[in-house]
């Protein structure tokens, strides 16, 4: 069974510019969730998709959304980059019958 | 007062030491993961405990639900486990992070 995937895996953006980043689950998961990973912060969690639903959400701004499609893939969007939201951003799948989750390799988003 | 705190904060050992670190929670869970990230930021799903005790390997991982601690040993430690190891308490679809034990496993 393939992994998790995420694309880009690298990104450099520019501050006020807008980006989108993507996470595939792994096959038959239907809950995608998005953390994001700082030096000063760890890791936060931002949201969970269940069946293209958002099941929750952490304390992000509203720059921060995200969707899941019906075949689970999910995007989240930043928007309006601040130097801030420079990070590693990872996603995680779990499947109905386990709540343990498989991360993705993670997108490096690099603000200049 | 942070909602998660782990010790210790970095850990150096010899190889074959039998490591333990620490999880301290204070809110409400229902279930409490272990992760392991590796340098380059690949990050593994260890143990997921909602109760008691479980063993995977020379991995062991408890939890008091009463006294809202859990525990993370590794025994015969390898260099191979030379990471970083958080906790990561999950109630109702949200989590938290410990900040993460920096563990060093010398040869």
């Amino acid at each position: 069974k393939a992994g998790v995937t995420q694309t880009p895996r690298y990104l450099i953006k520019t501050r006020g510019q807008q980006v989108t980043l993507s996470c595939s689950p792994i096959s038959g998961h239907r809950s995608v969730s998005w953390y994001q990973q700082t030096p000063g912060q760890g890791l936060q969690f931002l949201f969970e998709y269940f069946s293209e639903t958002q099941r929750n959400k952490g304390n992000f701004p509203g720059r921060f959304s995200g969707r899941q499609f019906s075949n689970s893939r999910s995007e989240m969007n930043v928007s309006t980059l601040e130097l801030g939201d420079s990070a590693l951003y990872l996603c995680a799948s779990s499947g109905v019958l386990t709540d343990t989750q498989y991360f993705g390799p993670g997108t490096r988003l690099t603000v200049l | 007062k942070n909602e998660v705190e782990q010790s210790p904060q970095n850990l150096t050992a010899q190889e074959g030491e039998f490591i333990t670190i620490n999880c301290s929670y204070s809110v409400g869970i229902s279930a409490l993961h272990w992760l392991q990230q590796h340098p380059g930021g690949g990050i593994v799903s260890l143990f997921m405990l909602s109760s008691g005790k479980k063993k995977h390997g020379r991995l062991i991982a408890t939890i008091n639900i009463q006294e809202k601690h859990s525990s993370l040993h590794i025994t015969a430690s390898h260099p191979r486990d030379s990471a970083v190891y958080i906790c990561a308490p999950s109630g109702t679809y949200k989590y938290i992070f410990g900040t993460g034990t920096r563990l060093k496993v010398l040869a």
